[in-house]
Order: structure tokens, then C-alpha cells, then sequence
């Protein structure tokens, strides 16, 4: 059964900095899709990732994908306030997502 | 704005009643999947139905079921509602299988 893991479960960093969410998935899988859920919302589509040593960037956030690792990261630059939010990485597998455990990022001042 | 709407936003029922919770896309969206996701974990993958036929099933009960309908909309039934099925239930929707999946805003079941 596929697994996906993420870590950090909770990240609480300051404006400015720079850091990273790992994603790792126990199978291997031809997609790799990042999300954002604020709070009591949907989820919102980041990126799709679909080859190995894919890499996409919108704003201040990075997604890479290594799938002979099986390991995806999103890497926030510089970050700021309105970046807090839950990150989930997803996976596909026989046409289902299979979501990680999320992470919970705080930016504070 | 993905084109999928979900109703009721927010419902509360009690233990032992019945639910059906809706979905509606655009034309042309041929898969729907619904996502089980409880407080403070990553949405669970319930089932998904493609072209009106279910297509892949999650690790739920029977008491779970589902409709496709042909104008694009759908339908998620829960019988026998438990306190464990509280969570907020989405709906994603497809052009096809393998194609990107648009997510709606999903309805906050609590079962009392």
C-alpha cells in the first residue's frame, strides 16, 4: 500500500527565511501534485509534478521532484505571513491521490 | 474559482441518520472522487466514479455509496452515521482519468 510521508508535521518560522517540506512516497508513481488548504477551506492546486528532476516555482515557493528517491521537497523563500497555511503532498496511485499528513506552516514577524 | 460546488457547506446530524451531501462540476468532467478529510489529517480517499460507473473504491464501509449522475453532478450517501464520520467531505472532479483533479470547498459534516 502506497505511503506518503511529510515532514515537518508543524513548521513555525520567521519572515524572511528560507525552508523546506519534505515529501516522501513508499511507491513509485508518475505524479506528484503540492497543495494549500487555509483553514476550513478547500484545497488549492500549487503544483503537478510529473517526471523525475521536475522542477516548478511560483512566487516564493519551489516543488522539486527526485523519483529514483522517491522524495519531493517545497522549498519557501523568504517567507511571509500570508504563506501560513497546511502544505499536503499528494500522489497518485491507480487514479486515486494519496495525501500526506500535511504540514502546518506559521510565518510570524 | 475551480467550477465545483458543493452543498451543504456545513451540516449536523445524529448518530444513526442518513446523509447525502452533493456535488456539482462543469460540463465535460467525467470523474468525480470523494475525499473523506478528518480534523488535523490529510483527506482520505473514499471513491471514485468515472462516466457514471464506480472506478476505484478506498478503504470504506458499504455504508458509504455514491451516484454519478449524467448531467455532471453527484452524490455522496453515508447510512448510519457514527461520530467518527464527522470531518469535512470533498469533492474532485476530472476531465478525465489521470487528469488534473479541481476540488471543491467541500462540506462540514458533524454527526452528533
Amino acid at each position: 500500500e502506497l505511503k506518503v510521508e511529510q515532514n515537518p508535521l508543524f513548521l513555525s518560522m520567521q519572515e524572511g527565511k528560507n525552508y523546506t517540506i519534505y515529501c516522501n512516497y513508499s511507491t513509485t508513481s508518475d505524479r506528484l501534485y503540492w497543495y494549500r488548504q487555509d483553514p476550513g477551506k478547500s484545497l488549492e492546486s500549487l503544483f503537478v509534478l510529473l517526471s523525475n528532476g521536475a522542477v516548478k516555482q511560483e512566487g516564493r515557493l519551489m516543488a522539486s521532484l527526485d523519483t529514483k528517491a522517491r522524495l519531493s521537497t517545497l522549498h519557501i523563500t523568504a517567507a511571509v505571513h500570508d504563506l501560513s497555511a497546511t502544505y499536503f503532498c499528494a500522489v497518485v496511485n491507480t487514479d486515486k491521490l494519496i495525501f500526506g499528513t500535511g504540514t502546518r506552516l506559521q510565518v510570524f514577524p | 474559482e475551480t467550477g465545483v460546488t458543493q452543498s451543504p457547506t456545513h451540516l449536523i446530524k445524529t448518530r444513526g441518520q442518513q446523509v447525502t451531501l452533493r456535488c456539482s462540476s462543469q460540463s465535460g468532467h467525467n470523474t468525480v472522487s470523494w475525499y473523506q478529510q478528518a480534523l488535523g489529517q490529510g483527506p482520505q480517499f473514499i471513491f471514485q466514479y468515472y462516466r457514471e460507473e464506480e472506478n476505484g473504491r478506498g478503504n470504506f464501509p458499504p455504508r458509504f455509496s455514491g451516484l454519478q449522475f449524467p448531467n455532471y453532478s453527484s452524490e455522496l450517501n453515508v447510512n448510519a452515521l457514527e461520530l467518527d464520520d464527522s470531518a469535512l467531505y470533498l469533492c474532485a472532479t476530472g476531465e478525465d482519468l489521470n487528469e488534473k483533479l479541481f476540488f471543491g470547498s467541500g462540506t462540514q459534516l458533524s454527526v452528533l
